[in-house]
Order: C-alpha cells, then structure tokens, then sequence
C-alpha cells in the first residue's frame, strides 16, 4: 500500500468555522490530489498539485483552497464551513511516469453542523 | 454533466458466478480507464486499468472490456467471491493529470 495518512480522519465543526485537513505521503510522488465523495456524485475532483506549490482547481473548487510547501504535505482548507462541504474527503497520490493510477488515503469523515 | 455513468446502482451475485458491472461515458477524448474499489470506511483501491488502444485487460479474476465505439467499458469478476462485496468506481482520463469517476456500483456476493 502507498504510504498515504490523512489528519484528522473525523471531524465535527460549526458552519463559519475554519477547517484544515491534511494529507501526508511518503512515496515522494508528484502529484496529489483531493477528492470528496457523495452518495450519487461519486468521487469529484476539488485541487490537485503537480509540484511543489503548483496547484490547480478541479470540478468542485469553490469554498476551497489548497497548499503545498513541501513534496509530502498537501492541504486543503475550507476558509468558513458549510453544511453543503458535509463529506468524506480523500486524498490521492500519483507519480509522473503513471500519473493516472492514483492511490487513495484512508479518508476524512468531516460534519458541518 | 455527468461523463462517466454507472447506472446500476447496486449488483446482487451468487458466490461462484460471474459479476459484470458496467460503466459509460460520454467524452471520446478519454483515453485511459480504470476501476478502483472501495470498502466501507476506507480508501479506494485501484484494480485494473486499460488503455484506449486495447479492448482488453486481465488480471487474474479480473477483466476489463473497452467497447470505443458504444464509448462503453465493463468488468468482469469470474468468479466471485464474499471479499468481492464492495462499490466499485470506474474513472477515466483524457490527460491534463485529473480522472474523471462514475458514481458507483455497490456490489454484493451472496454466499
């Protein structure tokens, strides 16, 4: 399994809170991305990163953003939560020469109340 | 708009026979597709990929049709097995580094 982590993997928050999840990999791959899942949507696309603060918006970038200082940290952060941004979100790694069979953390379960 | 569909939500398989779970899309600038599995309270895993330029992929239990003109792709599971129980993704690829992924298939084998 690739050495993916994701912090915190439940959380509960109040609409209007600040919230930041993290996700941590150890296979110095290139590319990261975060997904959140929904029952009918599937996986959607919310950022990805193709380096080292090089980032890009996906399908559901909105009330999002995203960093990466370093090769094994990316972040996303929801400036002020929303009940809609109630969701399991999941990061995913990738390398550049296979770059399209990404490889799944565990998941965060995050509730906005 | 929708452009990887999974339409049966849910499959229903005797242990033994063969489980095929179906996937459309939409895009004929995709060129890579995959099905990635998932267990409940965990991470998708990937399972079997094929490129635009073959019809079929195996790996084991696993196979992989690619039908470009009917833009339709399916697995199959033969045969299937009670860890086989889980939602299946499929997701594809038209470069520029993102997937695209269809709804989901919850899979159920039935002793």
């Amino acid at each position: 399994d690739a050495g993916i982590t994701q912090s915190p993997r439940h959380k509960v928050t109040e609409t209007g809170t600040p919230v930041t999840l993290r996700c941590h990999q150890t296979e110095n791959h290139r590319y990261m991305y975060w997904y959140r899942q929904d029952p009918g949507h599937g996986l959607r696309l919310i950022h990805y990163s193709y380096g080292v603060k090089d980032t890009d918006k996906g399908e559901v970038s909105d009330g999002y953003s995203v960093s990466r200082s370093k090769t094994e940290d990316f972040l996303l952060t929801l400036e002020s939560a929303t009940s809609s941004q109630t969701s399991v979100y999941f990061c995913a790694i990738s390398d550049r020469d296979s770059w399209d069979t990404q490889y799944f953390g565990p998941g965060t379960r995050l509730t906005v109340l | 708009d929708q452009q990887v569909k999974q339409n049966s939500p849910s499959l229903s398989v005797q242990e033994g026979r063969i489980s095929i779970l179906n996937c459309d899309y939409t895009n004929s600038m995709f060129d890579y597709f995959l099905w990635y599995k998932k267990y409940p309270a965990e991470g998708p895993t990937f399972l079997i990929s094929i490129s635009s330029i073959k019809d079929k992929n195996e790996d084991g239990r696993f196979t992989v049709f690619l039908n470009k003109s009917a833009k339709h792709l399916s697995l199959h599971i033969v045969p299937s097995q009670p860890g086989d129980s889980a939602v299946y993704f499929c997701a594809a690829s038209a470069g520029a580094q993102k997937l695209v992924f269809g709804q989901g298939t919850r899979l159920t084998i039935n002793p």
